[in-house]
């Protein structure tokens, strides 16, 4: 099956720093989505991008497809954007996605 | 829209015991997908179902098993519960093969 690797495991900012978590991929995806675990365990969606480039608000992302990568941008972080966040793609016909090891991000104000 | 919804929050059972946790998903939604998380092996895909029928499945021992109802709605089932079935079990819905909605999850605890 797929493989799927964050970095980098762990993060440390500042508030206010921008920041840049990466996702590798080892097949064509049909389905990639990025999540941020709340505290509670919810995994909260960020972005569906299988290939493109899109933003929403401070974070964006990007995924060159044909290089197997994503990329989730966070500008002038903040103390609530702390937490887990997972990379996961699917390559299959249906819904089984592969997810990454995730990115540890502490943002310290 | 309501979101994905899963019952019970939480769950504390004993070894050997078997447990039943509810997912219903997304109005409109039919395919529902159910993973595990441990500190250990991280998120795990177990398996998912679309129109009452298990399209794919995950590398979990035969005690893990699933259904979905005519109302899309999904239960998973794990028999003779083990310490290492300890998790966060989260499931999702989809209304084709593309973006993945969770629900909060259920945190089972075995003792």
């Amino acid at each position: 099956g797929i493989q799927v690797e964050q970095s980098p495991p762990d993060l440390i900012l500042q508030e206010g720093a921008n920041s840049t978590l990466r996702c590798n991929f080892s097949d064509s995806v049909n389905n990639l989505q990025w999540f941020h675990q709340n505290p509670w365990g919810q995994l909260i969606n960020l972005f569906y991008i299988p290939s493109g480039t899109k933003q929403n608000g401070r974070l964006s992302a990007t995924t060159v497809a044909t290089e197997r990568y994503s990329l989730l941008y966070i500008s002038s972080s903040q103390t609530t954007d702390s937490g887990v966040y997972f990379c996961a793609a699917d390559n299959n016909a249906g819904n089984m996605l592969t997810f990454g090891g995730g990115t540890r991000l502490m943002v310290k104000p | 829209k309501a979101g994905v919804t899963q019952t019970p929050r939480y769950l504390i059972k004993t070894r050997g015991q078997q447990v039943t946790l509810s997912c219903s998903p997304i109005s409109g939604h039919r395919s529902v997908s159910w993973y595990q998380q441990t500190p250990g092996q991280g998120l795990q895909f177990l398996f998912e179902y679309f129109s009452e029928t298990q399209r794919n499945k995950g590398n979990f021992p035969g005690r893990f098993s699933g259904r979905q109802f005519s109302n899309s709605r999904s239960e998973m089932n794990v028999s003779t519960l083990e310490l290492g079935d300890s998790a966060l079990y989260l499931c999702a819905s989809s209304f084709s093969d593309a973006e993945q909605y969770f629900g909060p999850g259920t945190r089972l605890t075995v003792t």
